[in-house]
C-alpha cells in the first residue's frame, strides 16, 4: 500500500522563480492537506482541498501561493516569484474523512531559495 | 490559537517515563499526536476523540479531557527509538479538517 508520495524530496529555486509541488494522497484518501514546516518550528496549516474543491485556505498567504487539487492527477501546491522567505519543509497529508481521523504525512519537499 | 505543549524539551534515560502535555484554549472535537525524527515526516501516533478518551500504542499511550480541552501523551519504558518531536494537532469541532499544531515537545532517550 502506497502511502502520500510528494515530490520532489527537495527543490532548489532561485528568487523569482516558480516553484511548484506535488502530492498524491494515499489510494481512498480524497482529502489532502498542505502544512509549511519552517526549520526547527511546528506545523503550520496552509489549505485543505477535495478533488476539484478548496475547502479551507486560511493559513494560505494571500498572494503568491495557490493549490490545487484536480479531477485527475496529483494535488498541487505552486508558489509564484519565491522569496528566501518561502525556504521550508513543506508536508501533504491526506485521509479519508475530513473529521475524526489520522492524517498520513508524505515525506515532504524540502525548498530551498537561493 | 495555538495549543501549548508542555515541557519544551525532555532528556530521559532508557527505561524511563515522560509525561507530555497539549492544552488549547479553544473546544476541541480531536487532538491527534505524532512523532517527528529530525529531518522526516510527522508519523501519526494516535488520535482521541471523546471526553475521557484513553488510547494506547505499545507503551505509549493518551488521554483527552474534552472539557478542559487537556491531552496528555504518556511515555512509558522509554526506548532509544522514542527520541524526536512530539507534536500534538487539535482539530476543531465543526468538520473544518485542518490541525493546528503545538510548538512541539523535544524527546532525547539516552543510554
Amino acid at each position: 500500500n502506497a502511502g502520500v508520495m510528494q515530490n520532489p524530496r527537495h527543490l532548489v529555486r532561485r528568487r523569482g522563480q516558480e516553484a511548484r509541488l506535488r502530492c498524491s494522497p494515499m489510494k481512498g484518501h480524497s482529502h489532502v492537506y498542505w502544512y509549511r514546516q519552517l526549520p526547527e518550528e511546528g506545523l503550520k496549516f496552509m489549505v485543505y482541498l477535495q478533488k476539484e474543491n478548496i475547502i479551507d485556505e486560511s493559513g494560505m498567504p494571500k498572494e503568491r501561493f495557490s493549490a490545487e487539487f484536480p479531477k485527475e492527477g496529483p494535488s498541487i501546491l505552486r508558489i509564484q516569484q519565491v522569496v528566501r522567505g518561502d525556504s521550508a519543509a513543506y508536508f501533504c497529508a491526506s485521509s479519508p474523512n475530513p473529521q475524526g481521523q489520522p492524517q498520513h504525512f508524505g515525506d515532504g519537499t524540502r525548498l530551498s531559495i537561493l | 490559537q495555538q495549543p501549548v505543549q508542555s515541557p519544551q524539551a525532555v532528556i530521559l534515560r532508557e527505561g524511563e517515563d515522560a509525561v507530555i502535555n497539549c492544552s488549547s484554549s479553544k473546544a476541541l472535537y480531536s487532538v491527534h499526536w505524532y512523532r517527528q525524527k529530525h529531518g522526516e515526516a510527522p508519523v501519526f501516533l494516535m488520535i482521541l476523540l471523546k471526553g475521557g478518551e484513553q488510547k494506547g500504542h505499545e507503551k505509549i499511550s493518551a488521554s483527552f479531557n474534552e472539557k478542559k480541552q487537556q491531552s496528555s501523551l504518556y511515555l512509558t519504558a522509554s526506548q532509544l527509538s522514542y527520541s524526536g518531536t512530539y507534536f500534538c494537532g487539535t482539530e476543531p469541532p465543526g468538520n473544518t479538517g485542518k490541525l493546528i499544531f503545538g510548538q512541539g515537545t523535544t524527546l532525547q532517550v539516552k543510554p
